[in-house]
């Protein structure tokens, strides 16, 4: 069983369109993040809930909105797609924040064409 | 504003020698430290990590040490085997601030 999985793991679209990513972890963590991963590699801290409660937002376009409907569910959508959005998308989750060991997904990978 | 360096992008090392992977931060308020190895496709996976009331912590074959003063940490493989070639990521934080990521360091390790 995957502990952290990440829908879909690729994405192609077009500039202007909405899409959403999904995020489901199996392992019981109270807390979950979403990172990017740009052209330049950095993984950034983009979101984090804990409990279906945002306790980190970090500078990012208000059209990407997070969406925790459970603890074990952390989705992403993002309204009028830019070229700049194209990046690796991954989820993590942890037991609790701060210290505790990230449990990541296997990436996103998202083209706008 | 890089608070995390991972100044060498790439090493390449023979099977059974040491890797040495280096990081440097600039923020003095970090004080937990961590490793995470990624492979193609996949997502992160955490590896090691140290307190800065620490100066070394061994796991393994993985031994990470930790130079406060000069805001410098690094990785040791020993002895490195194939497996181990991936791309590595030192990341930092302080109290239950966010982690901090550098931008990684492909290892290569040549049977």
């Amino acid at each position: 069983d995957t502990a952290v999985s990440q829908t879909p793991k690729y994405l192609v679209t077009q500039m202007g369109n909405d899409k959403s990513i999904k995020c489901e972890q199996n392992l019981g963590h109270d807390t979950m993040y979403w990172y990017k991963q740009d052209s330049k590699k950095f993984l950034k801290i983009m979101f984090s809930y804990n409990n279906k409660e945002l306790i980190i937002n970090e500078t990012v376009p208000n059209r990407f909105s997070p969406k925790s409907p459970d603890k074990a569910h952390l989705n992403l959508h993002i309204n009028s797609l830019e070229l700049g959005d194209s990046a690796v998308y991954f989820c993590a989750s942890s037991q609790r924040g701060g210290r505790e060991t990230q449990y990541f997904g296997p990436g996103t990978r998202l083209l706008v064409l | 504003d890089q608070q995390v360096k991972q100044n060498s992008p790439s090493l390449s090392v023979q099977e059974g020698r040491i890797s040495i992977l280096n990081c440097d931060y600039t923020n003095s308020m970090f004080d937990y430290f961590l490793w995470y190895k990624k492979y193609p496709a996949e997502g992160p996976t955490f590896l090691i990590s140290i307190s800065s009331i620490k100066d070394k912590n061994e796991d393994g074959r993985f031994t990470v040490f930790l130079n406060k003063s000069a805001k410098h940490l690094s990785l040791h493989i020993v002895p490195s085997q194939p497996g181990d070639s991936a791309v590595y990521f030192c990341a930092a934080n302080s109290g239950n601030t966010p982690l901090v990521f550098g931008k990684g360091t492909r290892l290569s390790v040549i049977a």
